[in-house]
C-alpha cells in the first residue's frame, strides 16, 4: 500500500533563515506529487505538483521553491523565509488509475518568528 | 474554472444526531467528487468519492455521500455522530484522466457535544 512520509513533523525557523521539507512516497512508482499549505482556520492552497522526475509547476508566486530529484521525493524550499510561510504543510501524492485521488501525508507544521 | 463551495464553516451536533454536511461545486463536465476529514494537526484522509454509477457512496466509518447533478452537490451523512467523529472536513472535485487539478472546499469543522 501507499505511505507518504513528510519530515520534520514540527519546525520553528527565524524569519530570513532557509527552508528544506522533505516529502517521500513508497508503494506506488511514477506518482504525481503536491505540496498544499493550510493557513490557520483557512483551506488548503496548492503550491506545486510535479509529474516527474525535475518536473514543477507552480500554482502561485510565492517565497517558495519546489525540486523532485526523484520519482518518490519531493522537497518544498526556500531561501529566506517570511512570517508568512507559518502554516500546515502537506504532501500528496495522486494520479494512479484514470482518477486523481489524492493521499495526503501527516504533514509538517511551520512556525516562523 | 472548477470550484467547491462549502457554505458551513462550524457546525455543532449532539452526538447520536445525524448529520450532514453540504457541498456544491461547479464543474464543466462529469466531476471526481471527495470528501476528506482532518483531526487536528494530522493529514487528509479519504472518507469517500464518486466517480461514476450508483449516486450514493459508501465511505468509511458510517459515511455516505450522494452526488445529485441537478443541484450540483455532493453531501457527506452520517446517521448518527460519534464524537470520534469531530474533525474538519473537507469537499473536493477533480477530473478524469491523467493529471486534473483536484479543487478543495474551504472545509467545515464539525464539534460534537454530549
Amino acid at each position: 500500500s501507499q505511505t507518504i512520509h513528510q519530515w520534520p513533523a514540527t519546525l520553528v525557523q527565524p524569519v530570513g533563515s532557509p527552508l528544506s521539507l522533505e516529502c517521500t512516497v513508497e508503494g506506488t512508482s511514477n506518482p504525481n506529487l503536491y505540496w498544499y499549505r493550510q493557513a490557520a482556520g483557512r483551506g488548503l492552497q496548492l503550491l506545486f505538483y510535479s509529474v516527474g522526475i525535475g518536473q514543477i509547476s507552480s500554482e502561485v508566486p510565492q517565497n517558495l521553491s519546489a525540486s523532485r530529484p526523484q520519482d518518490r521525493q519531493f522537497i518544498l524550499s526556500s531561501k529566506k523565509l517570511l512570517l508568512s510561510d507559518s502554516g500546515f504543510y502537506l504532501c500528496a501524492l495522486g494520479g494512479e488509475g484514470r482518477s486523481e485521488t489524492q493521499y495526503f501525508g501527516p504533514g509538517t507544521r511551520l512556525l516562523v518568528l | 474554472a472548477q470550484s467547491v463551495t462549502q457554505p458551513d464553516i462550524h457546525i455543532t451536533v449532539s452526538e447520536g444526531a445525524s448529520l450532514e454536511l453540504r457541498c456544491n461545486y461547479s464543474y464543466g463536465a462529469t466531476p471526481y467528487l471527495f470528501w476528506y476529514v482532518q483531526s487536528p494537526g494530522q493529514g487528509l484522509q479519504l472518507l469517500l468519492k464518486y466517480f461514476s454509477g450508483d449516486t450514493l457512496v459508501q465511505g468509511i466509518k458510517g459515511f455516505e455521500a450522494e452526488f445529485k447533478r441537478s443541484q450540483s452537490s455532493f453531501n457527506l451523512r452520517k446517521p448518527s455522530v460519534h464524537w470520534s467523529d469531530a474533525a474538519e472536513y473537507f469537499c473536493a472535485v477533480g477530473g478524469l484522466g491523467g493529471y486534473q487539478k483536484v479543487t478543495f472546499g474551504t472545509g467545515t469543522k464539525l464539534q460534537v457535544i454530549p
